[in-house]
C-alpha cells in the first residue's frame, strides 16, 4: 500500500539535544512538506521541497533543517536553536493535484 | 499575509447537517481547501475549491466566495465518526507549494 510514513510516533529529548525525525513516502511524489501544529491550532508550514535537491523555508523554519537527498525521504533535524520544540510534526506530500496533501501519521516529540 | 477564521467548535447531532465557516483575509490565493483530523490523527483531504461556487463530494460539501472572502464546508447525515476537527487551507498565489491552514474547528457529533 502506498503511503507515508514518520518514525517515531513518540520521540523524547533532553533539551539541548538534535534530533532528526524521518519521514518516507512511496507515492513516487514530488513534493513534500513539514509542519509543526501545537495544541488547538492549525498547521504551520516549516520547510517544503518541490524536487530533490531543493527545498525552501516556510514560515517558522527557524531551528530546523532539512535535506531531499532521495524523493522518497525528506528528514527534518530540530536542532538545539528551536526554542519550543515540543510539538506534533507532521509532514505530507502531493502529486500530480498538486492541491491534495497527504499527510503522514505524526511524530509527538516531548523535549525536558 | 494569510489569515484565516473559523469557530473553535460546533456541536450538532446525529443526523443534522451542520456548516463549519471559514472567513479569511488573503494576499491572494489559488484556492480553498478542507482537511479533517480526528484526536491524535493525521489530517486528511475532503475537498477543494479553485472556483466560486459548491463542490459536491458525497455528504460533504464545500463552498467558496472570494468576493466575499468567504468559505464553508457543509456535512450532511452527520454520523458520530465525523466528529473530528476540521481546518480550511489556502494556497498561496505568490508560492502554489505554500498552504496556510486555519486554527481548526471541532465538531462534536452528539448522539
Amino acid at each position: 500500500d502506498g503511503g507515508i510514513t514518520q518514525s517515531p510516533k513518540y520521540l523524547f529529548r533532553k533539551e539541548g539535544q538534535n534530533v532528526t525525525l524521518s519521514c518516507e513516502q512511496n507515492l513516487n511524489h514530488d513534493a513534500m512538506y513539514w509542519y509543526r501544529q501545537d495544541p488547538g491550532q492549525g498547521l504551520r508550514l516549516i520547510y517544503y521541497s518541490q524536487i530533490v535537491n531543493d527545498f525552501q523555508k516556510g514560515d517558522i523554519a527557524e531551528g530546523y533543517s532539512v535535506s531531499r537527498e532521495k524523493k522518497e525521504s525528506f528528514p527534518l533535524t530540530v536542532t538545539s536553536a528551536q526554542k519550543n520544540p515540543t510539538a506534533f510534526y507532521l509532514c505530507a506530500s502531493s502529486g500530480d493535484k498538486d492541491y491534495e496533501q497527504y499527510f503522514g501519521p505524526g511524530t509527538r516529540l516531548t523535549v525536558t | 499575509g494569510q489569515s484565516l477564521e473559523q469557530p473553535s467548535e460546533v456541536t450538532a447531532v446525529e443526523g443534522a447537517i451542520v456548516q463549519i465557516n471559514c472567513t479569511y483575509q488573503t494576499s491572494g490565493f489559488y484556492g480553498l481547501s478542507w482537511y479533517q483530523q480526528h484526536d491524535g490523527g493525521a489530517p486528511t483531504f475532503l475537498s477543494y475549491n479553485a472556483l466560486d461556487g459548491l463542490e459536491e463530494t458525497g455528504r460533504f460539501s464545500s463552498f467558496l466566495s472570494r468576493s466575499d472572502s468567504y468559505g464553508y464546508l457543509l456535512l450532511q447525515e452527520l454520523q458520530m465518526k465525523d466528529s473530528a476537527s476540521y481546518f480550511c487551507a489556502v494556497r498561496d498565489r505568490a508560492n502554489f507549494n505554500k498552504f496556510y491552514f486555519g486554527s481548526g474547528t471541532k465538531l462534536n457529533v452528539k448522539p
